[in-house]
């Protein structure tokens, strides 16, 4: 069965510069979630889209940005990137439907930042 | 605002020994909970999956339990072995506000050969 597909699964970056990551969902999937782990943190959520439009946002950077296409595949924007930034990126994608969702994650990004 | 803590934050047991995770949860209000396993930098790996009208699962030398009603699940793993050294995180798909997983603050498994 078809999984999340996250891309690049490995990025390194220099203080400053510019990341994109790449999200694509679960075939018939309406909804992306994207998650940052920290070194030793557990996942926290960043920010979510459902049909192309924002649905939630939680604790992402002004430096970040994040929109979801109409092929629902999802790009993760991080500019002046900072040695903090460096964390396990994970997408995750689900179907909104009352009672029965569950969301199903990707393998993740690791973003390091030198 | 949904929190989800878990305890004990580290755990080292022998080999072949019996053990209890509990995560719990401050706000009932959840679609379901699941639990996660994470190898040190790896991605997370699906355990077991509890819909909030059920009271368990099981899946092989895995049981994980529910109680929504006082905020707890429990995940049970029978007869530890080295290989199930790892990071589990539980994580509940909250009902209020919109949709995402809230994730637990994890436990540190090492099993000793």
């Amino acid at each position: 069965a078809a999984g999340v597909i996250q891309s690049p699964r490995h990025l390194i970056k220099e203080k400053r510069e510019t990341a994109t990551l790449k999200c694509y969902p679960i075939p018939r999937h309406d909804t992306v979630y994207w998650y940052q782990q920290g070194p030793g943190q557990d996942p926290q959520f960043l920010i979510s889209f459902y049909e192309k439009m924002q649905s939630d946002k939680g604790s992402i950077p002004d430096r970040f940005s994040a929109q979801q296409f109409s092929d629902y595949h999802s790009e993760l924007n991080m500019s002046s990137l900072e040695l903090g930034d460096s964390a396990l990126y994970f997408c995750a994608s689900s179907i909104r439907d009352r009672g029965q969702s569950e969301a199903f994650f990707g393998q993740g990004t690791r973003l390091t930042v030198v | 605002k949904q929190e989800v803590t878990q305890i004990p934050a580290a755990l080292s047991v022998p080999e072949g020994e019996n053990l209890v995770l509990n995560c719990s949860f401050t706000d009932s209000a959840i679609y379901n909970l699941q639990w996660f396993r994470q190898d040190p930098g790896k991605g997370l790996t699906s355990l077991l999956l509890i819909q909030s009208s059920q009271r368990e699962q099981t899946s092989g030398r895995l049981n994980a339990s529910l109680d929504k009603s006082s905020g707890r699940s429990t995940l049970y793993i029978a007869a530890s072995q080295p290989g199930d050294s790892a990071t589990y995180l539980c994580a509940v798909w909250t009902t209020s506000g919109t949709y995402k997983y809230i994730f637990g603050t994890g436990t540190r498994l090492k099993v000793l050969a």
